[in-house]
């Protein structure tokens, strides 16, 4: 049963730094890997999902990488924004089934401030 | 992008009453759709998976008689909480997927905040 942790749980730092966020996962096995937004109360908003062929993917100031060996991937925020400023969930297949879609493991996420 | 809408966004209700999900993919067809659920401060977790036209497959631990999910068509999911009590007061949240490229991100609706008085 696949299992995700993302570490740290809370992060708080002024704008404009640069951050990385981590999470592991415990079946290498996995065929991609997404990270997601989610804001208080809201839903999910995707931000970038790697491929296992791929060891990393990149959409504006967010850089995801990926090294199924070792069972991690890394979210790098550049230049920090109070707009930022959410919860990131990572999330991994629960299962295999083979072609289709399957739902996600998800980790317990890092609740990120950006200091103004 | 892809759009999933779910609705309604929030619910408060007597504890017996049932109450009805839905969650609709507007721009494409949603073979597969998932149901979560969130309790504060936890992530999320996967309730079910409905395809379109079949009966869901339930997680472990998850009744299915009191999570009803119907899947009659490629753009509608609708999961009903029969005899809601107070222990089911959850954020509940649908995605929907294609089915045949599970290397597409999965597309997330807003949510619905259920309250169970």
């Amino acid at each position: 049963k696949q299992e995700v942790t993302q570490i740290p749980a809370a992060l708080s730092v002024p704008e404009g730094e640069n951050l990385v966020l981590n999470c592991s996962f415990t079946d290498s096995a996995i065929y991609n890997l997404q990270w997601f937004r989610q804001d208080p109360g809201k839903g999910l908003t995707s931000l970038l999902l790697i491929q296992s062929s791929q060891r990393e993917q990149t959409s504006g100031r967010l850089n995801a990488s990926l090294d199924k060996s070792s069972g991690r991937s890394t979210l790098y925020i550049a230049a920090s924004q109070p707009g930022d400023s959410a919860t990131y969930l990572c999330a991994a297949p629960a299962s295999y089934s083979g072609g289709g879609a399957d739902g996600l493991t998800f980790g317990k996420g890092t609740h990120l401030i950006i200091q103004p | 992008g892809a759009v999933v809408s779910q609705h309604p966004s929030w619910v408060i209700c007597k504890s017996g009453t049932s109450v009805k999900i839905e969650c609709r993919s507007l721009d494409f067809q949603a073979t597969t759709m998932f149901w979560y659920r969130q309790f504060p401060k936890q992530s999320l977790m996967l309730m079910a998976t409905s395809n379109e036209g079949s009966k869901a497959t339930y997680e472990q631990g998850v009744e299915k008689d009191k999570f009803l999910i119907n899947h009659a068509s490629l753009t509608l999911s609708t999961l009903t909480v029969t005899s809601a009590h107070p222990e089911d007061s959850s954020f509940y949240i649908c995605s929907a997927a294609t089915t045949g490229n599970s290397n597409q991100p999965q597309h997330f609706g807003d949510g619905t905040r259920l309250s169970i008085l």
